[in-house]
C-alpha cells in the first residue's frame, strides 16, 4: 500500500517571498502520478500541479513549481512571489494509473497549513 | 457546465438517524468517489465506482452505502448516523487520460450528535 508523509503542519511566509512544501512517499511501483492540491478556506479542493513520475522533467505551472527526486521519493512544492490568496491547506497525493486492477485512487497526506502574511 | 455538485452542503443528525448525500457530475466521468476529511488525517476513500451499476469499497467503509444507478450519480448513505461520521464529505469524479485529474466537490459538512 501507498503512503503520503507531510512532516510539516504548519508554514508562514511573507507576501512575495518564496516557501517550499515537502512530501515524502513510500511505493513499490514505477508508474505512477504525483499531485499538490490546495484547499483554501472555502473547502474547495483545487488541483496546482501534476507530475508523472516517468518524466524527469519537474512541473511547473506559473509560480507553483514541484521538486521531484524519484530515487529519494520525495515531491516538494516550491510557491513563488506568495500571495495573500496562496493561504491554505496543501495537500500531497498519489495516484497509480487507471486501467488493471487500478481505480484511480488518491491517497492523500495529512496536509500543510500555509499562512501568507502581508 | 456545472462539474461537480453535492448535496446538501450542510447537515447535523442526531445519533442513529439515517441520510443520504447525493453527489452528481455533468462531464461524463466513468470513475467516481467519495472520500472522508478529518483533521490531522487528509482525505480518505469511503467507497468508489468505475461505471455504472459498480461500487466498491475503499479504504474506511464501515457504516456506509453507495449506490450508482445512473452514471452521472453517486449517492452516500448513512444508515444509523454515529459521532464518529462527523466529517466533511467530498464527492470527486475522473476519467481515465492524460491528465487523470480527480475533480471534487465543494464537500458536505455532516455533524452528528
Amino acid at each position: 500500500a501507498q503512503t503520503v508523509t507531510q512532516s510539516q503542519p504548519e508554514m508562514s511566509v511573507q507576501e512575495a517571498e518564496t516557501v517550499t512544501l515537502s512530501c515524502t512517499y513510500d511505493t513499490s511501483e514505477n508508474n505512477y502520478y504525483l499531485f499538490w492540491y490546495k484547499q483554501p478556506p472555502s473547502r474547495q479542493m483545487i488541483l496546482v500541479i501534476r507530475q508523472e513520475a516517468y518524466k524527469q522533467q519537474n512541473a511547473t505551472e506559473n509560480r507553483f513549481s514541484v521538486n521531484f527526486q524519484k530515487a529519494a521519493k520525495s515531491f516538494s512544492l516550491k510557491i513563488s512571489d506568495s500571495q495573500l490568496g496562496d493561504t491554505a491547506m496543501y495537500f500531497c497525493a498519489f495516484m497509480k494509473p487507471h486501467g488493471g486492477t487500478s481505480y484511480g485512487k488518491l491517497t492523500f497526506g495529512q496536509g500543510t497549513i500555509l499562512t501568507v502574511h502581508p | 457546465n456545472a462539474g461537480v455538485t453535492q448535496t446538501p452542503k450542510f447537515r447535523v443528525l442526531k445519533t442513529g438517524q439515517s441520510m443520504t448525500l447525493l453527489c452528481a457530475q455533468d462531464m461524463n466521468h466513468e470513475y467516481m468517489y467519495w472520500y472522508r476529511q478529518d483533521p490531522g488525517m487528509g482525505l480518505r476513500l469511503i467507497h468508489y465506482s468505475v461505471g455504472e451499476g459498480t461500487t466498491a469499497k475503499g479504504e474506511v467503509p464501515d457504516g456506509y452505502n453507495v449506490s450508482r444507478l445512473k452514471k452521472q450519480n453517486f449517492l452516500l448513505g448513512l444508515e444509523s448516523a454515529a459521532p464518529s461520521q462527523t466529517s466533511v464529505y467530498f464527492c470527486a469524479s475522473s476519467t481515465q487520460g492524460l491528465s487523470y485529474e480527480q475533480y471534487f466537490g465543494p464537500g458536505t459538512r455532516l455533524t452528528v450528535t
